[in-house]
């Protein structure tokens, strides 16, 4: 079936520190979506990447979609407590529904 | 203006019994889509409703069964509950096809079956 991986599942990084998830399919995307969920809480859109090689940024936060339209990443610069949850990427693969990553979990140490 | 709503909050329920749970979409999107959450996993998709209609579904048996009202509001009902189907059920409203839109999540209902 179609299928989202996403790396790492965790990530613990000192604050001020980078930090980069990275989403990948086997198949080509129409779309994809980054999602954020805090802890107890619930998924929160970030945004959406259409385009082959597009790149969108979000102050401190960059989005890639990849050539081929089967990866993406999402990159954070100089983190800071409030970027802790857990991130999701949710690809569409043509038809109407999402398929969500696995999610990287990250923790920020102060 | 609201955000998307989801009730009841939490529910315990024994295995073989039935449940439904309700959500209400944010003001505007006509799309609901139902989503499962197992502990520290992504969303699982289990089906989309628009104009009334279920138009997608995902790996989910036919236990699972929902409902859109001309109000776009949205029932999700689950038959002969399993202890694997404890988890958080998510809600989101779009305007339009989930595939394609911003989906705007609601806070979830944790279902637990004992």
């Amino acid at each position: 079936g179609q299928q989202v991986m996403q790396i790492p599942q965790y990530q613990h990084v000192q604050e001020g520190e980078d930090f980069t998830t990275y989403c990948n399919s086997s198949t080509t995307l129409s779309n994809i979506q980054w999602y954020k969920q805090r802890p107890g809480g619930h998924p929160v859109f970030l945004i959406q990447l259409v385009k082959s090689g597009e790149v969108k940024k979000q102050k401190r936060l960059t989005f890639q979609f990849g050539e081929a339209k089967k990866n993406s990443s999402l990159h954070i610069t100089a983190t800071q407590t409030t970027d802790v949850g857990t991130y999701f990427c949710a690809g569409n693969f043509g038809n109407e529904k999402l398929t969500f990553g696995t999610g990287t979990r990250l923790t920020i140490i102060p | 203006d609201a955000g998307v709503t989801q009730s009841p909050t939490h529910l315990i329920k024994t295995r073989g019994q039935q449940v439904t749970l309700r959500c209400s979409p944010k003001s505007g999107h006509d799309t609901v889509s139902w989503y499962q959450q197992a502990l520290g996993q992504g969303p699982q998709f289990i089906f989309q409703y628009y104009e009334e209609e279920e138009r997608q579904r995902g790996n989910f048996p036919d236990r699972f069964s929902g409902h859109q009202f001309p109000n776009y509001s949205s029932e999700l009902n689950v038959n002969a509950l399993l202890l694997g189907d404890s988890a958080l059920y998510l809600c989101a409203s779009s305007f339009g096809l989930a595939g394609d839109y911003e989906q705007f999540f609601g806070p979830g209902t944790r279902l637990t079956v004992l």
